[in-house]
């Protein structure tokens, strides 16, 4: 089974800090995302990625960065976390055109 | 544009029985895809079933079925012989011929199946 793994489940960070959350997938998928989920808002797209070193700003991107080294590995980067992005963070990835999603099982991080 | 909305943030619905969880959605794209994705509240997204807009018969899995009404932009999830289990958060999504890989994703409906 293709498998999804954000590195954290719980992570509480301090407001001002730079924040990683990493994401890796082993079915050498082409397509990576990074989506937070808010009570109410659903899923928001923050930025995506096609191929190695490349990168896609989504919906809500303000205040986040990524990288993308690797086919397998992308990570979502807070500069300087801020209050309000406490949320729950969800990485998928997908093979190509026509495929669906595979999840992560969420980061849900908490910024004081 | 791609839009698509959940109208129910919370349904409930006795166990054994059926229950519809609504969708509609909004795009210019001829083609499309369908989605439906149940998250426990472990937090993982699990992926339920797939419909494709040209697709002319309604998507099955198991006990999940979906009520395809491309005329009226729905797509509904039915969930038949409900189980403890079900109770999650449900989202549909799509993801447009001109929207790449990217897929859109409705607010959600929290399943509450009572014992």
């Amino acid at each position: 089974d293709v498998k999804v793994t954000q590195s954290s489940r719980y992570l509480v960070k301090r407001t001002g800090e730079k924040v990683f959350l990493e994401c890796v997938q082993d079915m050498d998928h082409e397509n990576m995302f990074w989506y937070r989920q808010d009570p109410g808002l659903g899923l928001r797209l923050i930025y995506f990625s096609y191929d190695v070193k490349m990168k896609e700003k989504g919906d809500i991107p303000e205040g986040y960065s990524v990288s993308r080294e690797k086919k397998e590995r992308f990570s979502l980067i807070l500069e300087s976390a801020s209050t309000n992005q406490t949320s729950m963070y969800l990485c998928a990835s997908s093979f190509g055109d026509g495929y669906g999603y595979t999840f992560g099982s969420g980061t849900r991080l908490t910024v004081v | 544009a791609q839009k698509i909305t959940q109208t129910q943030p919370g349904m409930f619905v006795q166990e054994k029985e059926a229950v519809t969880l609504d969708c509609t959605y909004d795009t210019s794209d001829q083609s499309y895809g369908l989605f439906w994705y149940k998250q426990p509240s472990s937090g993982e997204m699990i992926f339920l079933i797939y419909q494709g807009s040209y697709d002319e018969q309604n998507a099955t899995e198991g006990r999940y079925s979906l009520n395809f009404q491309k005329a009226r932009k729905s797509a509904n999830l039915v969930i038949s012989a409900s189980q403890l289990g079900d109770s999650a958060m449900y989202f549909c999504a799509m993801r447009g011929a001109n929207t790449g890989n990217q897929f859109y994703f409705g607010t959600g409906t929290s399943l509450t199946v009572i014992p």
